[in-house]
């Protein structure tokens, strides 16, 4: 079956411009998380999703950066006026739900974004 | 702060050579705790779950082990080989906050032919 997919796999954008990520989970998949992980570290948490509406947006760095899923699949992370430090690559992962298989995440390959 | 951590940053062994790795997480509150793969250019892949205290996973030939009470995971990968080479990533997952995973930095494993 499908996986998780995400589009653009490759970004990129010169400082100050908007940009936009989309995730395309897996069918029937309510959870939705998106990570942002720079060179050396771990995915770092930013958004996640249960269903339409975010559960938990604490990991968003600021006010530049917003996301929405407004049917409950596909989710598209926002970035305002863009800037050199956001260059990572962003990552999106589904779950079926938080209480399945102990949270399991399934995810995409990944937008590689690069801000001039 | 919840910290994860894991050691080393990065491995270089001989392809035949086993290894392991290390995760290190806070003892209490302690819901899950998962090992993914993530080869270069590829979306990071589910190793294992594991869930209580002294479990022991194994997949081919790649095992894990769970230390909940202190706080830590090992990864074992016997007779490494190229296809190996990959980041190892271990996410904790609390008790009270189970619907956010915490993802440690990751170990870099390259194996050398």
């Amino acid at each position: 079956g499908a996986g998780v997919s995400q589009t653009p796999s490759n970004k990129v954008t010169e400082k100050g411009k908007y940009v936009e990520l989309r995730c395309d989970p897996i069918s029937g998949h309510t959870a939705l998380y998106w990570y942002r992980q720079s060179l050396g570290q771990g995915p770092e948490f930013l958004i996640y999703f249960q269903g339409t509406g975010a559960a938990d947006d604490s990991g968003l760095p600021n006010d530049r950066f917003f996301a929405v899923r407004p049917e409950g699949s596909v989710s598209t992370l926002k970035i305002q006026r863009t800037e050199r430090g956001d260059s990572a690559v962003y990552l999106c992962a589904s779950s079926l739900s938080p209480q399945s298989s102990y949270n399991e995440q399934f995810f995409g390959p990944g937008t590689r974004l690069t801000v001039l | 702060i919840l910290n994860v951590e894991q050691s080393p940053q990065s491995l270089h062994v001989q392809e035949g050579d086993s290894t392991n790795f290390t995760c290190s997480f806070p003892s209490s509150n302690f819901y899950a705790l998962h090992w993914y793969r993530w080869e270069t250019a590829k979306s990071p892949e589910a190793l294992f779950v594991m869930t209580l205290n002294g479990d022991e996973k194994k997949k081919g030939r790649i095992s894990a082990t769970l230390n909940t009470k202190e706080g830590y995971s090992y990864l074992y990968i016997k007779g490494s080989q190229p296809e190996d080479s990959a980041t190892y990533l271990c996410a904790f997952c609390r008790k009270t906050s189970y619907d956010k995973v915490i993802f440690g930095p990751g170990t870099s494993l390259s194996v050398i032919p």
